[in-house]
């Protein structure tokens, strides 16, 4: 199986900063990468897929590069409702594989 | 509304077997490929089953396999994930989510997840 890390695991932000997450999968990938947001009591909800594609209706704050093995999601400039867990899920080959996530705490 | 919504779930002894549902609206259901996901309390995700739109192609984890069962029912816009063998470890909330249409398998909508423990 296609193992997932990210890092950091967790830091903590103000708003406003620009804010770089990265995770590296363990053999090539492609771009089959996407990005969630998951906040406490509630489903993931979908940022990028194909590594750098937004998903309808995500704020163009956030944007993903990255190809192969090592890819990052930025958000440009932090906003109080980006306070969240953050994962990446590769979707190359099965068993489709998570990241164990990168958590966003307020400074 | 476009929407998943997972039912079933509660609080069974290792070695019983639980029925999930999820039911959808709002999107043409049998043109969609899902997966149940799951998550225990306080870890990240885990992806354990998923089937294609007519329910010919079907995939499962090493974790679950033998043990559990995904169908569909298109004609009534459902999935199940029927559950067997149950142990401490299949604990935690179970989402179903619905497969981007193009773009790959990421998975575009989530229900609201369903909680399963398994303890005696």
């Amino acid at each position: 199986a296609v193992r997932l890390t990210q890092s950091p695991s967790s830091f903590s932000a103000s708003t406003g900063d620009r804010v770089t997450i990265t995770c590296r999968a363990s053999q090539g990938i492609s771009s089959y990468l996407a990005w969630y947001q998951q906040k406490p009591g509630m489903a993931p909800k979908l940022l990028i897929y194909a590594a750098s594609t937004l998903q309808n209706g995500v704020p163009s704050r956030f944007s993903g590069s990255g190809s192969g093995t090592d890819f990052t999601l930025t958000i440009s400039c932090l906003q109080s409702e980006d306070f969240a867990t953050y994962f990446c899920q590769q979707y190359f080959s099965y068993p489709f594989t998570f990241g164990p996530g990168t958590k966003v705490d307020f400074k | 509304q476009v929407q998943l919504v997972e039912s079933g779930g509660g609080l069974v002894k290792p070695g019983g077997s639980l029925r999930l549902s999820c039911a959808a609206s709002g999107f043409t259901f049998s043109d969609y490929y899902l997966d149940w996901i799951r998550q225990a309390p306080g870890e990240g995700l885990e992806w354990i089953s998923h089937i294609s739109s007519s329910g010919t192609t079907i995939n499962y984890a090493d974790s679950v396999k033998g043990r559990f069962t995904i169908s569909r029912d298109n004609a009534r816009n459902s999935l199940y994930l029927q559950m067997n063998s149950l142990r401490a470890e299949d604990t935690g909330v179970y989402y179903c989510a619905r497969v981007l249409r193009s773009g790959g398998d990421a998975f575009d909508l989530w229900g609201r997840g369903t909680m399963v423990t398994v303890s005696s």
